[in-house]
């Protein structure tokens, strides 16, 4: 069964840092594409962020340049979202979610977790 | 940057009538267009991918269709479980990243 598990959100300063973890099983990690893409309270959703299963392409949305990084570990089966610089507008759930294979869709979706960027 | 534009913003429709969803592309998307489900404290789930391939486990009651720039999701008999959120979302190859529509809420009426 594939699984995606979010951790590391919490409660955040604004200009402060958070590191954001997604643990995969149930598939080839390594064979697969992720993304992470992010929802405010209340709100549609935006992507964020995209690696391709190697790590050497990256893309990130115009909001988050610069200030987010993201990588993965193929050997840990884990995705990650470095977050700097952090804005009371990065606030949301931001989830991690597989590329459906050549699909331009991303098949499965982790639960998500809540970056809450507040003094 | 393609924008992607969902009609209408909310539906209200019955359980057992059907549904209707469209999502206008800014430009040709060619048919790179997936369309997901959310409810409420879930996270998204895929239902067509390619414009009108279901994904793995979704009921025959949903499809999808178009290309270029005019999409449309139909539910054709709708059960109590299938009232959601929905979005549209495309791939593009330049600026590369994903795009989402701004969601349709499907509500009973």
């Amino acid at each position: 069964e594939v699984q995606l598990v979010e951790s590391g959100g919490g409660l955040v300063q604004p200009g402060g840092s958070l590191r954001l973890s997604c643990a995969a099983s149930g598939f080839t990690f390594s064979s697969y594409e992720m993304n992470w893409v992010r929802q405010a309270p209340g709100k549609g959703l935006e992507w964020v962020s995209y690696i391709s299963s190697s790590g050497s392409t990256i893309y990130y949305a115009d909001s988050v340049k610069g200030r987010f990084t993201i990588s993965r570990d193929n050997a840990k089966n884990s995705l990650y979202l470095q977050m700097n610089s952090l804005r009371a507008e990065d606030t949301a759930v931001y989830y991690c979610a597989r590329d459906g294979g050549g699909t331009a869709s991303s098949d499965y979706w982790g639960q998500g977790t809540l970056v809450t960027v507040s003094s | 940057e393609i924008v992607l534009t969902q009609s209408p913003a909310t539906l209200s429709l019955s359980p057992g009538e059907r549904a209707t969803l469209s999502c206008r592309a800014s430009q040709s998307v060619s048919s790179y267009l997936a369309w997901y489900q959310q409810k409420p404290g879930q996270a998204p789930r895929l239902l067509i991918y390619d414009a009108s391939n279901r994904a793995t486990g979704i009921p025959a009651r949903f499809s999808g269709s178009g290309s270029g720039t005019d999409f449309t999701l139909t539910i054709s008999s709708l059960e109590p479980e299938d009232f959601a959120v929905y979005y549209c979302q495309q791939r593009s190859n330049w600026p590369p990243g994903y795009t989402f529509g701004q969601g349709t809420k499907l509500e009973i009426k």
